[in-house]
Parts: C-alpha cells; structure tokens; sequence
C-alpha cells in the first residue's frame, strides 16, 4: 500500500522558534496533502490544505503566518511552526490522496511537538 | 458547513459480544463516509467507505440517508478490534478534504 512518512516524529523546542515538519509521499505523487492538528483524546481537526505549486488553503482560525505551508514538489510538504508558543505543542498529522478510482487518503504516523 | 458527531466517547463490550459505533452526519449535499481506524502506536488507516459496500476485518456500515447516520457494526467482536474509530465525511464539493467525527475508543475485554 501507498506510504507517507512525516520527520521528524517528534521534536522539543524552546518558545520563540521555528519547528519544520516534514510530510512526504514515498510511492506515489500528490498535488494535496492536508495537515491536521490533534489535541490529546481528541478528533483530528484540518488545518490547511497543502496544494503543490500554489498557496495553501487554511482553514478558519487557523493563521497562515504562524504555520507556514509549503508544497515544494509532488512527493513534499512541509509544515513550519513559526514562533512557537507551548500551546501550540500538539499532534500534527498529515495525509495525502493517492489518485485512482477513489482517491483513498494515507496518513502519516503524525509529529509531536512540544514546546516549552 | 459539515459536521460529524460520534456520541460516543468509549465504547467498552466482551469479547464476541455485537459492537455498533454510532456516527451521524449533517451536510445538504450527498458526501462520502468513511470509516477510519488507529491500532495503537499505529498511524490512522482506512477501515471502510460507504461507496464499496463492503466488509473488511467482519465490519460493515451502511449510509442510512434519512437518518443522516452512518453507524459501524460487528456482530461479534475480537480483542484485536479494540481501538480508536474516526468516522470521516468528504463533501461532495471539497476535493479530498475529510472532516472527522471525534473518535470512539473500542476497548473489547476478554
């Protein structure tokens, strides 16, 4: 089956930097990813739509300045935390659709972020 | 906009006892359901969507459109099906984009 990896698969930062994770596709191309953000025992909830070559799509209240989005190639996205605060340590997921008869979506095994 | 509720938080039953996770649905338009599945330490993976009306792993769901439910069942379940269940909607308008319920957590004792 199709293959998304995320880097890194968990990460501890300091207040006030930049976190960049990484999603790609290993076996197969993707023009959309989406991220998603999981609190603990909750739902996944989606931040943005990662779309290759142009702007991501984000959804409401989430700002686009503090997690920057970019879809660099058809097998990569890369998600970056800018100016990390602790309430922004979470579970970040991301998955991309593999195209065929229904486009199944794969996951990644997801990136904790921790910032104290 | 769509929404997906699993009232469900926990669902606790005995080892060959029926399970059904309950999922709901508000969209005006005609979606796509899904249900996904995450094992432990493991990553979110599909487990069934309405459209293949099939069985996979004894599961079967059916999209009941008057009820705007989508409920997961198994007529007798294993310890190994204890997990978390996302039940998931695809708009019929939005591309590949999923809006997921909150997750039901199976645990079946022995």
């Amino acid at each position: 089956g199709a293959v998304v990896s995320q880097h890194p698969s968990w990460v501890i930062c300091k207040s006030g930097t930049s976190v960049k994770i990484e999603c790609r596709s290993l076996d197969f191309q993707a023009t959309t990813m989406f991220w998603y953000r999981q609190f603990p025992k909750q739902s996944l909830m989606l931040m943005a739509t990662s779309n290759e070559g142009s702007k991501a799509t984000y959804e409401q209240g989430v700002e686009k300045d503090k997690f920057l989005i970019n879809h660099a190639s058809l097998t990569l996205s890369t998600l970056t935390v800018t100016s990390a605060h602790p309430e922004d340590s979470s579970f970040y997921i991301c998955s991309a659709p593999r195209a065929g008869s229904y486009n199944e979506q794969f996951f990644g095994p997801g990136t904790r972020l921790t910032v104290l | 906009a769509q929404r997906v509720t699993q009232p469900e938080k926990l669902l606790s039953v005995f080892k060959g006892a029926p399970v059904e996770l309950k999922c709901n649905y508000s969209y005006s338009g005609s979606p796509e359901l899904f249900w996904y599945v995450q094992y432990s330490r493991q990553r979110l993976q599909l487990l069934l969507r309405h459209i293949s009306r099939e069985s996979i792993k004894g599961f079967t769901a059916d999209l009941n459109k008057g009820e705007t439910s989508f409920h997961l069942k198994k007529p007798f379940a294993q310890e190994e099906d204890s997990a978390m269940y996302y039940c998931a909607l695809k708009p019929s308008n939005a591309g590949n984009m999923l809006t997921f319920g909150g997750g039901t957590r199976l645990m079946v004792k022995p």
